[in-house]
């Protein structure tokens, strides 16, 4: 039962390099999230998709696409990293179609830093 | 938006003690408060939550409790065990928004 999984876990990146960030949920799940997490700031929203088909932004978007692939597959792509990117990144999915009140389950994400 | 706030910061505790975490929220509105511990190298693991039309919720040593008119709610663990040493994060959620805390480092002493 794996959950969330995240690949890379680890990952550097030249500065204007290009990537992108997997997640797959095993969950059935409906709606998938990606955060940031940055030191002394907590978890921020970068895009969602409230069910398959459909993405939105969230609080940070810029500097970031995102594709959702099927039910399972929601990945990040940086077209040209910058060196505030540098974070860790989090995939989250929960059960319920829609950015609503409900327990989101996360993976162990992806290290990500820019030189 | 809703904006999010943790006290303290950093707290340590001797294990079997208790330990309380305290969140304040600024939207009247939001109506869901979870409380996720995260391990180092781990991502963040619910541990619970409580909806608005409840006071109080508890599992084993794990409670939340919710102050609407003061917008505040509260994690309290007791009998501390080293593997409660972790960070946690309170969020709350209102607006079609989920705002999350910047976290409280939680050390239990042996």
């Amino acid at each position: 039962n794996a959950g969330v999984t995240q690949t890379p876990k680890f990952q550097v990146l030249k500065t204007g390099q290009s990537m992108t960030l997997q997640c797959a949920q095993d969950m059935n799940h409906n709606s998938m999230y990606w955060y940031r997490q940055d030191p002394g700031m907590g978890l921020r929203l970068i895009y969602y998709s409230a069910s398959e088909g459909t993405t939105d932004k969230g609080e940070v978007p810029n500097g970031y696409n995102v594709s959702r692939l099927n039910k399972r597959e929601f990945s990040l792509r940086l077209e040209s990293a910058a060196p505030s990117q540098t974070s860790v990144y989090f995939c989250a999915s929960s059960e319920m179609v829609g950015y609503s009140n409900q327990p989101q389950h996360f993976g162990d994400g992806t290290r990500l830093s820019i030189l | 938006g809703e904006n999010v706030e943790q006290h303290p910061s950093t707290l340590s505790v001797q294990e079997g003690d208790s330990a309380v975490i305290k969140c304040t929220y600024s939207d009247s509105a939001s109506n869901y408060f979870p409380w996720y511990k995260q391990e180092l190298g781990k991502g963040p693991q619910l541990i619970i939550d409580i909806r608005s039309n409840v006071g109080e919720k508890k599992d084993q040593r794990i409670a939340v409790t919710l102050n609407k008119t003061a917008k505040h709610f509260s994690l309290h663990i007791t009998e501390t065990q080293p593997e409660d040493s972790a960070v946690y994060f309170c969020a709350a959620h209102g607006n079609n928004r989920l705002a999350f805390g910047k976290g409280n480092q939680v050390v239990v002493i042996p």
